[in-house]
């Protein structure tokens, strides 16, 4: 069975510093792994996805994961945080239910920015 | 693209009433969508996947009879809480997906708030 690990409910950074997210994920078979942002009180954005294509992952708004087979991790990064990527953040897995596709969602990591 | 409407953002309910939730794809076919709950600082808990045209499938713990799932089109589907009560206050996030493949993207609606007195 597939399960997501997010290390840390929260994250804080100052403005302009690195942004590090970290997600483990446990899977009997190839992953494929997906990192969602959610601003308050909005729904889901996909920030960017691996489908096994590239290992390095860019996504939207200067995000960028890299998909690490020996650790298991889908770990987001950004060089520097900007005030507005103050969010909650989720690392989601797919899981084959039923002939149904499902994501198994970590606990969410919220980012807070510091000024 | 691939934008997910959700109607309404927000509803204000006496406790007894039914209400429904529209989620609708707007520029592309969902051969599949999905129904999230969110408490309050806590990740998405999946409800139910629908299917276009076959009835939806719920998760574990979810009651069937109180949250009708109806997917009629490849672009609609609708979640009705019924006899809602105060504990079913909550945010409903529905998702859509156009493919059945396991790297395809769910796009998500903006979420419904439900506050129920």
């Amino acid at each position: 069975a597939q399960s997501v690990t997010q290390l840390g409910s929260h994250v804080s950074v100052s403005e302009g510093a690195l942004v590090l997210l970290r997600c483990n994920y446990s899977s009997s078979v190839p992953p494929y792994l997906f990192w969602y942002v959610q601003y308050p009180n909005q729904g889901l954005q996909l920030l960017l996805k691996y489908t096994s294509a590239a290992t390095l992952v860019k996504g939207i708004n200067g995000f960028e994961a890299e998909f690490k087979k020996s650790e298991t991790s889908f770990h987001l990064t950004k060089p520097s945080a900007h005030m507005s990527d103050a969010a909650e953040y989720f690392c989601a897995v797919t899981s084959l239910t039923d002939s149904n596709y499902q994501l198994i969602w970590g606990a969410g990591t919220k980012l807070i920015i510091k000024p | 693209g691939a934008v997910v409407s959700q109607h309404p953002s927000r509803v204000i309910c006496k406790s007894g009433t039914s209400v429904k939730i529209e989620c609708r794809s707007l520029d592309f076919q969902a051969t599949t969508m999905f129904w999230y709950r969110q408490f309050p600082k806590q990740s998405l808990m999946l409800m139910a996947t629908s299917n276009e045209g076959s009835k939806a499938t719920y998760e574990q713990g979810v009651e069937k009879d109180k949250f009708l799932i109806n997917h009629a089109s490849l672009t609609l589907s609708t979640l009705t809480v019924t006899s809602a009560h105060p504990e079913d206050s909550s945010f409903y996030i529905c998702s859509a997906v156009s493919g059945t493949g396991s790297t395809d993207t769910q796009y998500f609606g903006p979420g419904t708030r439900l506050t129920v007195l």
